[in-house]
This record gives structure tokens, sequence and C-alpha cells, in this order.
């Protein structure tokens, strides 16, 4: 999921499939991380959280791991959907710097019937 | 809870007018941000405060200033508009405790600068 100047890195998945969404982020001191899913048109909406105690954890049809020896970050959906065509950002933060979070560049993610 | 609000929706300015982007919250959130974003790119941190009368520079503060007067509101001045600040412009607020660190998002401003 790495940006290419203007253009988003694109991730064509046929429906029912499984999705994987990856993530580098930059700052090792990121003890915060969040998956977030932009629709056309709409603002950026929370989709899983993972604290660095943590090398994974599971929502409702997501899974978000988490390698800091890397410091890279996944975003795994499951059965992926119609509806879950969208752009996919991660953000980093560490919390002793709480609200001054850090975004990629996202990843467009289409689902083919 | 209206959650997260912004106005307006769009906007058109010319080459050095100024103009106040309004942003204002419902949750008693302590903490708020503004963001630009721009075609195929991700979230910039314009400014962010994290609590009334406090604010704070992000990555790209150049050109804009905020206050926050209240807990609720958290608005965005463009003190003269260049073209280069044509964008979209997202209001987030959130809480800083341990089990509600989530950051909820408002519509959006759409800033063409001519």
């Amino acid at each position: 999921g790495e940006s290419v100047g203007l253009h988003l890195p694109t991730l064509s998945v046929q429906e029912g499939d499984n999705s994987i969404i990856n993530c580098a982020y930059s700052n090792s001191a990121s003890d915060y991380f969040i998956w977030y899913k932009q629709e056309s048109g709409k603002g950026p909406q929370f989709i899983i959280d993972i604290r660095s105690n943590m090398d994974k954890r599971q929502g409702q049809r997501v899974t978000v791991l988490l390698n800091k020896t890397v410091k890279h970050l996944s975003l795994q959906i499951a059965a992926t959907q119609p509806g879950d065509s969208a752009v996919y950002f991660c953000a980093e933060m560490t919390t002793d710097s709480w609200g001054k979070f850090q975004f990629g560049a996202g990843t467009q993610v289409v689902v083919t019937p | 809870n209206a959650g997260v609000t912004q106005t307006p929706k769009f906007q058109v300015l010319k080459t050095g007018q100024s103009m106040t982007l309004q942003c204002a919250q419902d949750m008693n959130h302590e903490y708020m941000s503004w963001y630009r974003q721009d075609p195929g790119m991700g979230l910039r941190l314009i400014h962010y405060s994290v609590g009334a009368g406090i604010t704070d520079q992000g990555e790209v503060p150049n050109g804009y200033n905020v206050s926050r007067s209240t807990t609720e509101d958290f608005p965005l001045r463009l003190l003269s508009a260049a073209p280069s600040q044509t964008s979209v412009y997202f209001c987030a607020s959130s809480y800083s405790g341990a089990s509600q660190e989530t950051q909820y998002f408002g519509p959006g401003t759409r800033l063409l600068v001519l």
C-alpha cells in the first residue's frame, strides 16, 4: 500500500475473496494504529484499531496485523463485498502526542463481481 | 448526537480572500484536528487542539490559523487564500481515554481557490 505520486495503489478483488491491504509506517515510536475506510465524497470512517502491545486484533470481517519489527500493518477483509469498495488508510500515532495522527497515502480497493 | 459537523460543504474563493471553515462536535471530545486531503494523497494534519484554549501546529500549518475558545468548536481560518489551498478539508475529534481512542471525522469542506 505505498503511494506512487498522485496515483493510489489499487487492489482489485473478486467478490467473496479475502482482501489484504498493506501499510508501512514510518515512526518506530508509534504505539497506536487505526485503519480507516473512505468512500467517495465522504470523510474517513473508523474500521479497527490496534495498540503496539498487540500483534493481532479481530473485528467483524476484519483483522488487523501489526509487525513492529518491520514497521508493517495489514488489514484483512474476509469475504469482500461490493460495499467494501473504497480507499483504505492506515494512521499511526504516539500516545504521548495524542491527536497528532500521521496518515498513509491510501490504497484503492475495487471489488469486482 | 450530530457527531462532527462542518460548514460550508463547498466554497469558491478568489486569491487573497479570507474565510473561516466551521467545525463543531457534540460528543464532548477533548481533541480536535484539521486535515487537508489532496487528490491521490492521504490526510495531512494542519492544526490540532488537545482542549479548549490549547492549539498546536501540525504538518502543514502555514496559511492557516485556528482557535479553540470552547470544547465544541474549532474553526479554521484562511487569512489570504491561495490556489495551493484548493483541497478538501476534514475536521476530526476524539477522546483520549484508553477505551475510546477513535477519531471521528466530519463530512468535509471542498474548497476551490481561483
